[in-house]
């Protein structure tokens, strides 16, 4: 079945640091690709998407491309923030419909001052 | 737009209790969905509906576990009786039509003892 893999965390970052977190899938059709993030004590938020092979989704920063020929849809941010401390989730969109989202393990990311 | 709202934030029970969680989707969204999440297992989808009626209850872990939609605005997840391997967050989440992201709530942190 389709299925997310993701970089283990925790990443641990300078403040300014480039970030980047590889998210890599496997999916029969062609699904939507997502990143989340989490804050401590909220739920998921949408941080990016991307809906087709070499579309770029960008929010805040962060930016994602969609590459269909490695499978990967990786996050990377050019100058990290402490407030940019959380668990990111990259997740794809079953391509059955419904919006049903299958999600990665989650990365925690840690930016020190 | 008030987001995803869950209630109760915390639940706090004994072992063999029920237990009750909701959820109020954004409004005119017609799919709803029930995570759980745990460090050890990540972001599970429990089961999710697509105007009102169950699409999918493969995740819903045992028959402990039951969910309703009566209706649009309101959605249950029941489990009954709670057993301790049940602590986690339960998070509720709504989606639009077409390829339209999920909206989290802020989740349930449930605690069984």
């Amino acid at each position: 079945g389709d299925s997310v893999t993701q970089m283990e965390g925790p990443v641990t970052l300078s403040e300014e640091a480039f970030l980047t977190i590889n998210c890599t899938y496997t999916a029969t059709g062609y699904p939507s690709l997502f990143w989340y993030v989490q804050y401590p004590g909220e739920g998921l938020q949408l941080l990016l998407k991307a809906t087709k092979a070499d579309d770029k989704g960008s929010n805040k920063g962060f930016e994602a491309t969609y590459r269909k020929e490695t499978t990967s849809f990786h996050l990377e941010k050019g100058s990290v923030q402490v407030s940019d401390s959380a668990v990111y989730f990259c997740a794809l969109s079953d391509t059955g419909g419904y919006n049903k989202l299958i999600f990665g393990a989650g990365t925690r990311l840690a930016v020190h001052p | 737009d008030a987001g995803v709202i869950q209630s109760p934030r915390h639940e706090v029970t004994e072992m063999g209790q029920e237990v009750t969680l909701r959820c109020k989707p954004i409004s005119g969204h017609n799919s709803l969905f029930w995570y759980r999440q745990t460090m050890m297992r990540g972001l599970e989808l429990l089961i999710y509906f697509n105007n009102n009626v169950p699409i999918d209850d493969s995740g819903m872990p045992e028959d402990r576990f039951s969910a309703k939609m009566p209706n649009a605005s309101f959605s249950t997840l029941k489990i009954q009786p709670s057993e301790p391997r049940d602590s986690a967050v339960y998070f509720c989440a709504s989606a639009g039509q077409g390829n339209s992201p999920l909206h989290f709530g802020n989740g349930t942190r449930l605690t069984v003892t």
